[in-house]
């Protein structure tokens, strides 16, 4: 069965620093992969995905992601955080055999706290 | 572009009682999903519909949960009798696949539903 993890339940930056969040996954497939955002009382939002090709994706808002399959990671990165980043952060995968039926699983979810 | 459209924003009602919350996803999806948010947790499916068809609706606990998509488009979801471990916000998210899962999904607001 796939899976994710996010390790770290609360990450604490100040703005103008760089900002990590971190996710690993399990697959039996090649995995593909996403990154949402959630604001208070919002729907989750699309930040970035992998599918194949550059293991470097670069997203909406300034944000990117590196993945790394010898280590089943694909972390979240910000050169430079802004407060505006204060957000809940969930990371997916979606196998896409028709064993693993299609579906997309989500991880536990990080909080930013980005203080000025 | 409207986005994923859901209501009602909040609801609170006693336990025992009937609730529906509606959607109605972006113009063109063909593939439609409800999604269960517990607090501060990651988004777990409930069912996904490919156009009028229920393609993945195991973790659905169908005692009390139904749901239906008429036409295609919008889709409700019911919850009767509600127990108060159902407090949750319930997510819909739709998303033009056609065979190609690497689309990311777009969701909507969110129902917040209260159990007293």
């Amino acid at each position: 069965a796939q899976s994710v993890a996010q390790p770290e339940d609360q990450v604490n930056v100040a703005e103008g620093n760089p900002l990590t969040v971190k996710c690993t996954y399990s697959v039996s497939g090649n995995p593909y992969l996403f990154w949402y955002v959630q604001y208070p009382n919002r729907g989750l939002q699309f930040l970035l995905k992998y599918i194949t090709g550059d293991n470097l994706v670069k997203g909406s808002y300034g944000f990117e992601a590196e993945f790394n399959k010898s280590q089943t990671s694909f972390h979240l990165k910000k050169p430079s955080a802004l407060v505006s980043d204060s957000a809940l952060y969930f990371c997916a995968v979606r196998d896409p055999t028709k064993a693993a039926g299609n579906k997309l699983t989500f991880g536990g979810g990080t909080r930013v706290l980005v203080k000025p | 572009e409207a986005g994923v459209v859901q209501s009602p924003r909040y609801k609170i009602i006693e336990k025992k009682q009937p609730v529906a919350f509606w959607c109605n996803p972006i113009s063109g999806h063909n593939t439609l999903y409800w999604y269960l948010q517990n607090l501060g947790q990651g988004p777990e499916l409930l069912i996904r519909y490919e156009n009028e068809e229920a393609v993945d609706d195991s973790q659905l606990p169908k005692d009390r949960f139904s749901a239906e998509r008429l036409k295609g488009v919008d889709s409700t979801l019911k919850i009767q009798p509600a127990e108060l471990g159902d407090s949750a916000v319930y997510l819909c998210a739709s998303s033009l696949e056609g065979g190609q899962p690497y689309n990311e999904q777009f969701f909507g607001p969110g129902t917040r539903l209260t159990v007293l």
